[in-house]
């Protein structure tokens, strides 16, 4: 079935160095989000990503939305401990109303 | 503006019980869904509306049911509550496909 995947499941790095997940639909997306859960908590929506080829910066977080729409990834700079958490991409497969939500990619920081 | 509004935050229920899992929104918005949480397994849509009276099935629909009467609320029922229901319960509401999905603090939900 249609499904979006992301790689790295786990990712463990040292404060301060860089850190990658990738996100990847079966299907062409409309847009892609990306939220971010700290242990315990709630997700929360971080960007969406709309236009072939986008990219978008916050601060030291950097999204990137593919040129086939199919292809998303977030990279963090010089992460810190306040990184630490899952980061959840999403995008609608099937509707415009139904999200889907990849698996995640689990970041531990050690300090 | 206390944004989504899941009740209770934990339960634990006995095999066969029904309850439903509170969720209110106050920011107007549309759309709103029902996750389930599980290790490994991501977030999953469980139910889904677009407004008022307008519901429809997510991917694992299967002994929920929801109602949506009004803007504000988006109920979740269990009908017949079984181990395999033991999960963390989201519930999210967005003004629309071209918006994020706020999320409630959730529900954590065990069935013995």
């Amino acid at each position: 079935g249609q499904q979006v995947m992301q790689i790295p499941q786990y990712q463990h790095v040292q404060e301060g160095e860089d850190f990658t997940t990738y996100c990847n639909s079966s299907t062409t997306l409309s847009n892609i989000q990306w939220y971010k859960q700290r242990p315990g908590g709630h997700p929360v929506f971080l960007i969406q990503l709309v236009k072939s080829g986008e990219v978008k910066k916050q601060k030291r977080l950097t999204f990137q939305f593919g040129e086939a729409k199919k292809n998303s990834s977030l990279h963090i700079t010089a992460t810190q401990t306040t990184d630490v958490g899952t980061y959840f991409c999403a995008g609608p497969l099937v509707s415009n109303y139904k999200l889907t939500f990849g698996k995640g990619t689990l970041l531990t920081v050690n300090p | 503006n206390a944004g989504v509004t899941q009740t209770p935050k934990f339960q634990v229920l006995k095999t066969g019980q029904s309850m439903t899992l509170q969720c209110a929104q106050d920011m107007n918005h549309e759309y709103m869904s029902w996750y389930r949480q599980d290790p490994g397994m991501g977030l999953r849509l469980i139910h889904y509306s677009v407004g008022a009276g307008i519901t429809d099935q997510g991917e694992v629909p299967n002994g929920y049911n929801v109602s949506r009467s009004t803007t504000e609320d988006f109920p979740l029922r269990l009908l017949s509550a079984a181990p395999s229901q033991t999960s963390v319960y989201f519930c999210a509401s967005s003004a629309g496909s071209n918006y994020g999905y706020t999320f409630g603090s959730g529900t954590r939900l065990t069935v013995v």
